[in-house]
């Protein structure tokens, strides 16, 4: 079954509204990683955040390992927010990151 | 400036060659991976290796060959195994052996067959 799933799969924002992405996750982790992947793709590292809140700028990120979901908040959105977010977590014992298919943001001037 | 650096940025390859993509990170990290994305869709695993020589398969390592002679050096080897090789190829390294640190990604490689 899926063991990481983002929702929602798209969304579309004018500039300056909030959002929140989701990650469910199937088991316990001990790493969870939120990244935006910009349009030349690369991945850039957003939080890591295995528990708990964290917050770097306009963006904040809680993640409740015992409910296992992960947010990711994104106030006064810009344009260049626009990309795919993604979440990766270590799931059990695993040894590597397995990503969900990520968010799609559009943010609309 | 310390990071993970691949090269190519773009690679054409005709079909029935084999072809590799280059990993190198001056970060001391233990740990490397290689990861494969399709349009529209998230990364998937293809090996990793948490030691010099020692690697091990990830979920889609059909195709594909690597090493790990030195702890700064990953290459990715896609052989003419692979049926459909055209994708992102994205390598990633994060510090000591454990799984609970923080990974860090190259700009990646775009590998297209003609």
């Amino acid at each position: 079954g899926i063991q990481v799933e983002q929702s929602p799969p798209d969304l579309i924002l004018q500039e300056g509204a909030n959002s929140t992405l989701r990650c469910n996750f199937s088991d316990s982790v001990n790493n969870l990683q939120w990244f935006h992947q910009n349009p030349w793709g690369q991945l850039i590292n957003l939080f890591y955040i295995p528990s708990g809140t964290k917050q770097n700028g306009r963006l904040s990120a809680t993640t409740v390992a015992t409910e296992r979901y992960s947010l990711l908040y994104i106030s006064s959105s810009q344009t260049t927010d626009s990309g795919v977010y993604f979440c990766a977590v270590n799931l059990g014992s695993a040894r590597q990151l397995t990503f969900g298919s990520g968010t799609q943001l559009t943010v609309l001037p | 400036d310390g990071g993970i650096t691949q090269s190519p940025k773009y690679l054409f390859r005709k079909e029935g060659q084999n072809v590799t993509l280059s990993c190198e990170q001056n970060l001391n990290h233990d740990a490397m991976y290689w990861y494969r994305q399709d349009p529209g869709q998230g990364l998937r695993l293809i090996y990793y290796s948490q030691i010099v020589n020692d690697f091990q398969k990830g979920d889609i390592a059909e195709g594909y060959s690597v090493s790990r002679e030195k702890k700064e050096s990953f290459p990715l080897t896609v052989t003419s195994a692979q049926k459909n090789p055209t994708a992102f190829y994205l390598c990633a390294s994060r510090r000591g052996r454990q799984d609970s640190t923080e990974a860090f990604f190259g700009q990646g490689t775009r590998l297209t067959v003609v």
